[in-house]
């Protein structure tokens, strides 16, 4: 079954630390692998695109990888702020042949992350 | 707007009523998306629109739920006699379409069913 699994399910740390969120899938064929970030009341908004090749992928303070041999990535967040308390989605394309691929996204429950002052 | 619109953001609707939520997506974005947010849950595809094709409804929960996209730019979603169930954030999502692009999400209509 094409499954995408998010740990830890909520996290708290306090403003400036650096955290870890992870994320299983064993979602057949692997395309992509999308980390997306969810504020309260909001849409998602997209952090990060790893396709099979790459390995890591940055932006700003937020770094992903993704070992595709294992079937596993990460979300790496660096001097954590008040503004990065969001849920945190990953997100696993299984349509390698198509455009416009995005039908076939399998979601993850997500990460609730709170920064505390 | 630079940004995926939804209106109306919040629906407080009698059980048995019809809903109509509303979409105008990314200027210039062929691919439009709906999606069901429920609490605890990860987005439910709903159904996509792509160009002039035929869209891909497979992800209807019912035939209550029904969808249009007018003009190749703002779709409708529609639910017809609503039920307690179908309370959910409905998110509407626009996109280039081509090769792997990112999803681009409006914040979503949250309906309650009463």
């Amino acid at each position: 079954k094409n499954q995408v699994e998010q740990s830890p399910q909520s996290l708290i740390i306090l403003e400036g630390k650096n955290c870890t969120l992870q994320c299983n899938y064993t979602v057949s064929p692997f395309s992509n692998l999308r980390w997306y970030k969810q504020d309260t009341g909001r849409g998602p908004v997209s952090l990060t695109i790893m396709t099979f090749s790459e390995n890591t992928k940055s932006n700003g303070r937020y770094t992903a990888t993704l070992d595709a041999d294992t079937k596993q990535s990460s979300l790496h967040i660096t001097a954590s702020q008040l503004s990065d308390s969001a849920s945190y989605i990953c997100v696993v394309s299984r349509d390698v042949r198509k455009a416009g691929n995005n039908r076939k996204l399998i979601w993850g429950l997500g990460t609730s992350l709170a920064v505390n002052p | 707007g630079a940004g995926v619109s939804q209106s109306p953001s919040n629906k407080v609707t009698e059980k048995g009523k019809d809903v109509e939520l509303r979409c105008d997506p990314i200027s210039g974005h062929t691919a439009l998306y709906w999606y069901r947010q429920s609490l605890g849950q990860g987005l439910e595809f709903l159904i996509y629109f792509q160009g002039n094709s035929a869209p891909d409804k497979s992800g209807l929960p019912s035939d209550r739920f029904s969808a249009e996209r007018t003009g190749g730019s703002v779709s409708t979603l529609t639910i017809q006699r609503t039920q307690q169930e179908d309370s959910a954030v409905y998110l509407c999502a626009s996109t280039l379409g081509t090769g792997v692009s990112p999803l681009h999400f409006g914040n979503g209509t949250r309906l309650t069913v009463t």
